[in-house]
């Protein structure tokens, strides 16, 4: 069974921090992902990797930035927090190809005083 | 644009009663659609995909490319079935596009 591990559930953090949201997955996947979902706006994709070491933006990169220096692990990093960026964040993975199911993790609830 | 919209935000319908979720899309190629679902308290997991034609937990989903539309059906609802379901576009770079998703809650 495919796991994806997110590192924490829950994250409280104040405005300017840098954060960091950690994500692995144990199933050799070259794709991993970063989403946040919001309420009436389903899930939206910040950044996305298709192999160590690459990166490409999503839909709402600003604000964020990621780092896969191994295959397995897939960081989300917020450089300088602010509140907007209350949300939940979800970490998925797949392989490549067509008709590849992607699978998730179980989020973190990240909130910014 | 490439788009998946799934117009209620909200489906209420009693246990044993047919259930349906909307889902439409725009894409110019030839689409790739799955159901994703995420139960209470639960990870996001794929119910079924488009190009399996499977049947996952009483659930199906027809595409019809002349109305852009993948609906998910069940002719029967149960009280489990309540959840958040979420209609997926694969794009042609290969990233998921999600609607904003349909809350379904079954009543006893």
């Amino acid at each position: 069974d495919v796991k994806v591990t997110q590192s924490s559930r829950y994250l409280v953090k104040r405005t300017g921090e840098k954060v960091f949201l950690e994500c692995v997955q144990d199933m050799d996947h070259e794709n991993m992902f970063w989403y946040r979902q919001d309420p009436g706006l389903g899930l939206r994709l910040i950044y996305f990797s298709y192999d160590v070491k690459m990166k490409e933006k999503g839909d709402i990169p600003e604000g964020y930035s990621v780092s896969r220096e191994k295959k397995e692990r897939f960081s989300l990093i917020l450089e300088s927090a602010s509140t907007n960026q209350t949300s939940m964040y979800l970490c998925a993975s797949s392989f490549p190809g067509v008709g590849q199911p992607q699978h998730f993790g179980d989020g973190t609830r990240l909130s910014i005083l | 644009a490439q788009r998946v919209t799934q117009p209620e935000k909200l489906l209420s319908v009693f246990k044993g009663a047919p259930v349906e979720l909307k889902c439409n899309y725009s894409y110019s190629g030839s689409p790739e659609l799955f159901w994703y679902v995420q139960y209470s308290r639960q990870r996001l997991q794929l119910l079924l995909r488009h190009i399996s034609r499977e049947s996952i937990k009483g659930f199906t989903a027809d595409l019809n490319k002349g109305e852009t539309s993948f609906h998910l059906k069940k002719p029967f609802a149960q009280e489990e079935d309540s959840a958040m379901y979420y209609c997926a576009l694969l794009d042609s770079s290969y990233k998921l596009i999600f609607g904003s998703g349909t809350r379904l809650l079954v009543r006893p």
